[in-house]
């Protein structure tokens, strides 16, 4: 089946640490995304890429990082100098030429700062 | 000019009810309006959507019915179920053919009392 995996399931972090999180799609769609979602917030968008070896900030880009090396590939790094980055991390993708069916979302990773 | 306003942030329905959630936006180059579901711990997937061009579309039990002159859209859920229980977010985009970032609303959390 296709779809998009997000990896780890959960995930924790301590202080001053870098984590990256995964996210692989079989869907062969061109453009792909990673959302925060904080209680009370909804989705605000983190970066996204719509070809491969180019991205660019979303709306709250500051101490994360990604890259797009492959198209099914576009790992998201929550660095230490995010200084609140207990969230429910969600990957998304789309195909460019047909919007009609909007995003597809992966399950989401839970980072916890410990 | 980039928000789209969702309201009520949590809503309680009698089963067998109509659940009514409501959305407005200010960016009169939105052409795709997504709706969104989620369920605790899972991500978003695609509930419905509509394009300005018609005013309502239905499918099975979920309605959009959308006012482009007032720029609101707003998601009835009719004969609604326990099972219907989840968080619903609204949404937009300046466009329908090619891959651009979707602005969510700040979700709905609606509960079904049996």
């Amino acid at each position: 089946d296709g779809g998009i995996t997000q990896s780890p399931k959960y995930l924790f972090r301590k202080e001053g640490q870098n984590v990256t999180l995964s996210c692989e799609q079989n869907l062969n769609h061109d453009a792909m995304y990673w959302y925060r979602q904080d209680p009370g917030q909804g989705l605000r968008l983190i970066y996204y890429s719509q070809i491969v070896n180019d991205f660019q900030k979303g709306d709250i880009a500051e101490g994360y990082s990604v890259s797009r090396e492959k198209k099914e590939s576009f790992p998201l790094t929550v660095t230490s100098a995010q200084k609140n980055p207990t969230a429910f991390y969600l990957c998304a993708s789309s195909q460019s030429r047909d919007r009609g069916h909007g995003y597809t979302f992966g399950s989401g990773t839970r980072l916890t700062v410990v | 000019q980039q928000q789209v306003k969702q309201s009520p942030q949590s809503l309680i329905v009698q089963k067998g009810g109509i659940s009514i959630i409501n959305c407005a936006y200010e960016n009169t180059a939105f052409d795709y309006f997504p709706w969104y579901q989620q369920f605790p711990g899972k991500g978003p997937a695609l509930l419905i959507a509509i394009r300005p061009d018609v005013s309502e579309k239905k499918e099975g039990r979920f309605t959009i019915s959308f006012n482009k002159s007032a720029k609101q859209f707003s998601l009835h859920i009719m004969d609604s179920q326990p099972g219907d229980s989840a968080t619903y977010f609204c949404a937009a985009s300046p466009s329908w053919s090619s891959a651009s970032k979707i602005i969510f609303g700040s979700g709905t959390r609606l509960s079904i009392r049996p």
